[in-house]
């Protein structure tokens, strides 16, 4: 079964540090990858989609990366913003359960 | 609005009584999902529908129902519900195949006492 591992869980920089959360998966038989983010107590918002094909995307001041053989994929967020504090959660979609298979995320926290 | 919405936001029963937690998408997409989500534990998935008549267990099915009658709906039935069931539960649709990504509902907070 694959296994979604975030590190680290917790994260706190001030306001416009450059920052990389890390999301590692065990199965490398992936088709793509997603980050999302959640605000608390609300729902997960799609921030970037990997094909399993693909080395990286970018959104703005995002970009992702994936490096499929080493199961391991980054999120890299450019100049961090308070508003950009939140959890972020990486999902891995398998051939296997058809699902995405979610870490548990790590919770950034931008301090003004 | 492209969009996927739950009902009800939150919801306190007592152990035992039935309840439906309604999802619905207006994409038209095949694929549905529902997940609970736990502190420590992450997401996990209860069940999918493939689309319409076609649904499967995830990996924590036990204790939950789920129907597909219609492509747009796909309500999680809690038939008696218990105090281990207290999560938050969300919904997911996509278009079909490999190649998509989730769009999330809002979810919803149950507490079963």
């Amino acid at each position: 079964k694959q296994e979604v591992t975030q590190i680290p869980a917790a994260l706190s920089v001030p306001e416009g540090e450059n920052l990389v959360l890390n999301c590692s998966f065990t199965d490398s038989a992936i088709y793509n990858l997603q980050w999302f983010r959640q605000d608390p107590g609300k729902g997960l918002t799609s921030l970037l989609l990997i094909q399993s094909s693909q080395r990286e995307q970018t959104s703005g001041r995002l970009n992702a990366s994936l490096d499929k053989s080493s199961g391991r994929s980054t999120l890299y967020i450019a100049a961090s913003q308070p508003g950009d504090s939140a959890t972020y959660l990486c999902a891995v979609y398998s051939d296997t359960g058809n699902q995405f298979y979610f870490g548990t995320g790590t919770s950034l926290t931008v301090i003004p | 609005e492209a969009q996927v919405t739950q009902n009800p936001r939150y919801l306190i029963t007592v152990t035992g009584k039935k309840l439906t937690v309604t999802c619905s998408q207006n994409m038209n997409h095949e694929y549905m999902s529902w997940y609970r989500q736990d502190p420590g534990l992450g997401l996990r998935q209860i069940y999918y529908s493939m689309n319409v008549e076609v649904t499967d267990k995830g990996d924590v099915p036990e204790g939950y129902k789920v129907s597909r009658k219609e492509k747009r709906n796909f309500p999680l039935i809690l038939e008696s519900p218990s105090p281990n069931q207290t999560s938050l539960y969300f919904c997911a649709s996509s278009l079909a195949g490999t190649a998509y990504g989730y769009t999330f509902g809002s979810g919803t907070r149950l507490t079963v006492v």
